[in-house]
C-alpha cells in the first residue's frame, strides 16, 4: 500500500520557537494532503487542506500564519508551527489521498508529538 | 451538532464476544465510511470502508451503513484483547475529499 512518511516522531521545543514537520508520500503522488491535531482521548481534528502549488484551505478557527502549511511538490507538504506555546503540545498527523481518487481511503503518516515547554 | 458522533465508552467485552461500535452522522451528502483503529500514541490504521447501504464482511470485521438513518456501525467478531483500542468513526463529507473524524469508542477486551 501506499506509504506516508512523517517527520520528525516527536519534538520538544521552547516557548517562541517555531517547529517544522514534514508529510512526504513516498510512492505516490499526492495532490492534496490533509493535517490534523488530536488532543489526548481526543479525535482527529483537521486543520487544513494542503493543496500543491497553491495556498492551503483552512478549517474555521485554525490560525493560517500560526499554522503555515506549504505543499510546494507532489510529494510533500509541511507545516510550521510559529511561535509555539503550551497550548500547541499536542499529536499532530499528516494523510494523504491518491490523486484523482474518490472514495478512496486516507494514507497517514507516523504522526508528530510536539511538547512545547 | 458535531458532524460525527460516536459513543466514547468504553466499551468493555469479554475475550471472544461480539464488540458493537456505532456511529452516525449528520451530513447526508456524505459518501464513504471508514473505520479506523488507533493505538495510544500511534497514527490510526483502516479496519473497513463502505460506501452502499447494507453489510460488508471482512474476516472479523462486518461493517454496516444505513445512509437513510445516518447509521454506520462496527462488529467485531471473536474479540481479542489485542482489538483493544480506540476505533475512529470517519467520514468523507459530500462533495469533497474532507475526512472528518469522530471522537473514537474506546474498546477493552478482557482475556
Amino acid at each position: 500500500g501506499a506509504v506516508v512518511s512523517q517527520h520528525p516522531s516527536w519534538v520538544i521545543c521552547k516557548s517562541g520557537t517555531s517547529v517544522k514537520i514534514e508529510c512526504r508520500s513516498l510512492d505516490f503522488q499526492a495532490t492534496t494532503m490533509f493535517w490534523y491535531r488530536q488532543f489526548p482521548k481526543q479525535s482527529l481534528m483537521l486543520m487544513a487542506t494542503s493543496n500543491e502549488g497553491s495556498k492551503a484551505t483552512y478549517e474555521q478557527g485554525v490560525e493560517k500564519d500560526k499554522f503555515l502549511i506549504n505543499h510546494a511538490s507532489l510529494t510533500l507538504s509541511t507545516l510550521t508551527v510559529t511561535s509555539a506555546h503550551p497550548e500547541d503540545s499536542s499529536f499532530y498527523i499528516c494523510s494523504a489521498r491518491l490523486t484523482g481518487r474518490l472514495n478512496e481511503k486516507l494514507f497517514f503518516g507516523s504522526g508528530t508529538q510536539l511538547s512545547v515547554l | 451538532q458535531k458532524e460525527v458522533e460516536q459513543n466514547s465508552g468504553p466499551l468493555s467485552v469479554p475475550e471472544g464476544a461480539i464488540a458493537s461500535l456505532n456511529c452516525t452522522y449528520s451530513d447526508r451528502g456524505s459518501q464513504s465510511f471508514f473505520w479506523y483503529r488507533q493505538y495510544s500514541g500511534k497514527s490510526p490504521e483502516l479496519i473497513m470502508f463502505i460506501y452502499s447501504n447494507g453489510d460488508k464482511e471482512d474476516g472479523r470485521f462486518t461493517a454496516q451503513l444505513n445512509k437513510a438513518s445516518q447509521y454506520v456501525s462496527l462488529l467485531i467478531r471473536d474479540s481479542q484483547p489485542s482489538d483493544s483500542a480506540t476505533y475512529l468513526c470517519a467520514v468523507d463529507r459530500g462533495g469533497g475529499f474532507k475526512t472528518i473524524f469522530g471522537a473514537g469508542t474506546r474498546l477493552f477486551v478482557k482475556a
